[in-house]
């Protein structure tokens, strides 16, 4: 099993949708969550950081981590086609200096 | 949010050649960063953390030889790909921790390296 799966999609939404990404993993040491959000032939850019269980929310994102079932989730509501990229989630055990353990990413089109 | 920043955004070299990647971060100091190569739709490959004043830690199967880092200062860090080959050919990207916001890790906008 890898340390973090993620479904690579494709996934393809009409405007205006509400978008649901999610990873699982299988190590519960981990304690920081972040999900990137990657344009083609671009860095990764930081969208929602979240340490340990909970909720976090800004703007049209939503970051959910559920600790207990080793589970998180990215919501993006009111969906645009600038939306249109591939969204990875990271974690790692320690803040800073410890490497961060990517999902595969998922490749999401909105289409207008 | 911090900003990291990565030089060259390309650069094509000659085989046999080597190449040098800056990161640098911009306005925040990074005693950790860390290097990863990502090919077309796959998703990033940690290479090896690169420690301010000390060795870099390489990944297995990673050759240090042929992938130099250097962290000389708590603002740059550099990758040589040495003796480089067509198959070097990636996207690489770096990335630093701001310990002032936490430790958030922030990625550069990566640079693409094809060898010919």
């Amino acid at each position: 099993q890898k340390e973090v799966e993620q479904d690579p999609g494709p996934l393809s939404v009409p405007e205006g949708a509400i978008v649901s990404l999610n990873c699982t993993y299988s190590n519960s040491a981990f304690q920081y969550f972040m999900w990137y959000r990657q344009y083609s032939r671009k860095g990764p850019e930081l969208l929602m950081y979240t340490y340990s269980s909970g909720n976090k929310e800004d703007g049209r994102f939503t970051a959910q981590v559920d600790k207990s079932s080793k589970y998180i989730s990215l919501f993006i509501r009111d969906s645009q086609p600038s939306d249109s990229a591939t969204y990875l989630c990271a974690m790692t055990l320690n803040s800073g200096n410890t490497p961060l353990v990517f999902g595969k990413g998922t490749r999401l089109s909105v289409i207008a | 949010g911090a900003v990291v920043s990565q030089h060259p955004s390309r650069v094509i070299c000659k085989s046999g050649t080597s190449v040098k990647i800056e990161c640098r971060s911009l306005d925040f100091q990074a005693t950790t960063m860390f290097w990863y190569r990502q090919f077309p739709k796959k998703s990033l490959m940690l290479m090896a953390t690169s420690n301010e004043g000390s060795k870099a830690t390489y990944e297995q199967g990673v050759e240090k030889d042929k992938f130099l880092i250097n962290h000389a200062s708590l603002t740059l860090s550099t990758l040589t790909v040495t003796s480089a080959h067509p198959e070097d050919s990636s996207f690489y990207i770096c990335s630093a921790a701001d310990a002032s916001s936490g430790n958030t890790i922030y990625f550069g906008e990566g640079s693409w390296l094809t060898v010919v």
